[in-house]
Order: C-alpha cells, then structure tokens, then sequence
C-alpha cells in the first residue's frame, strides 16, 4: 500500500522559519506536491519537485530525496494568515495525475 | 477566469434520502478526480473520470457511490441512502490533461451533513 507521513501539527512564531517533513513509501513515484488549505477551504498549489534537490517560490521552498522517500515545505517569514494546513502529495506512476494525500501538518502561526 | 466549480457547498440529508453533487472543471479541463475529507483528515482518492469515461475507481465504496461526467454538463457524484458516515466534504479537483503535467486545481468543495 501507499504511506505518506507528515507531523499532525506544529506551532511556530510569526517571523521565523519552519520546516514541515514529509516522508512516503509508495509503489511508483512521479512527483511529489505540497498543498494549503485553509480551514473550509479548497486546497491551493504551493509546490512541486519530481526531481532532487530544492525548488524555491518566494517565502516557500521544497525539498525533495528521492532515494530517502523524503520531502520538506520550508515556509520563511512567518504570518499569520501563514496558519492553515499544509498537505503532501504523492503522483504515482500509472495514476495519471492522481494524487495520494498524506493527512495533513496543522500550523498554527503565533505572535 | 472562473476555477472550479462546487455545488452545493452545503447540503444536508436525512439517513436513507440520495445526495447529488456537482462539479464543473475549470475551463479547457477535460480530467475530473473526486476526493473526500473527513473532519482532521487528509484528502481520500475516490474517482478519477474523463469525458464520459470513468478512469480510476478504485476509491469508490462498493455501494452507493456513483460518479459520471457525461460530454456536456458537469461531474456528478452521487450517493444514494445515505448514511451518517458519508458527512464528510467532498472535493472536486480538474487538470488539462491525463498525463504527468502540472498540479491539480482544487474546488472550495460540498460539505454534506446526514441527520
């Protein structure tokens, strides 16, 4: 079966960095995707690596090992509307762009 | 440059009553892929459909659930006698294409509620 693991939740300060991990074990890999979704809320697009190393958008980066089933979000200068749950995907081969979903990081972004 | 379309965003049921919800892709979308959240939980696969085609249905309950996207109109889900288990919200997320290209775009979703 597929696993996709990420923290519950985790709390930091508005300001700082955090970095949210993300480990998965699937049969198959193409593409590992970061999402946030705030409450009642569509999940929107953050991020997306298929290959390793780091992809960078502004105050968001991800990471990926491929060979280590690894992956992180790193969010800089936090803010408050930063608070929101941060979701990560895996594509499978063979699912066209199906995604599987770990159950999600809850941030909560504090003064 | 409307996305994703959802609705209703809120429907709520009485045990053993039908629930239909509706979605229409973004523009120029043509792929449709259903997905369900219970309360603290991630997303769960549960269709994957083209034009009148159903691709992946291998997260669908085996009774119940129903999902088409016929050639003109929008993708339907569709429960029949509901049960309490199936509140939950329902996400409909569309992509151009079939193949390994871009992320999924995600609707803001139905939040169906059984009595």
């Amino acid at each position: 079966g597929q696993n996709i693991d990420q923290p519950t939740e985790m709390t930091a300060t508005e300001g700082a960095i955090v970095q949210i991990n993300c480990t998965y074990q699937t049969s198959g890999f193409n593409g590992l995707f970061w999402y946030q979704q705030h409450a009642g809320e569509a999940p929107t697009f953050l991020s997306y690596n298929v290959l390793d190393g780091l992809e960078e958008k502004g105050r968001f980066s991800s990471f990926l090992s491929r060979s280590k089933g690894y992956s992180y979000l790193l969010l800089k200068e936090l803010q408050m509307k930063d608070s929101a749950s941060y979701l990560c995907a895996v594509r499978l081969t063979g699912g066209g762009n199906k995604l599987t979903f770990g159950t999600g990081t809850q941030l909560k972004v504090e003064l | 440059n409307a996305g994703v379309m959802q609705n209703p965003r809120h429907l709520v049921r009485r045990r053993g009553q039908e629930a239909r919800l509706r979605c229409s892709p973004m523009k120029g979308h043509s792929h449709v892929y259903w997905y369900r959240q219970l309360p603290e939980e991630g997303l769960k696969f549960m269709v994957y459909l083209q034009k009148e085609n159903i691709i992946d249905e291998s997260g669908m309950p085996k009774e119940r659930f129903s999902a088409e996207f016929p050639k003109e109109g929008p993708s339907i889900l569709r429960i029949q006698q509901v049960v309490r288990g199936d509140s939950a919200a329902y996400f409909c997320a569309s992509s151009p294409y079939g193949g390994l290209v871009g992320e999924l775009f995600f609707g803001e979703g139905s939040r169906l509620t059984v009595l």
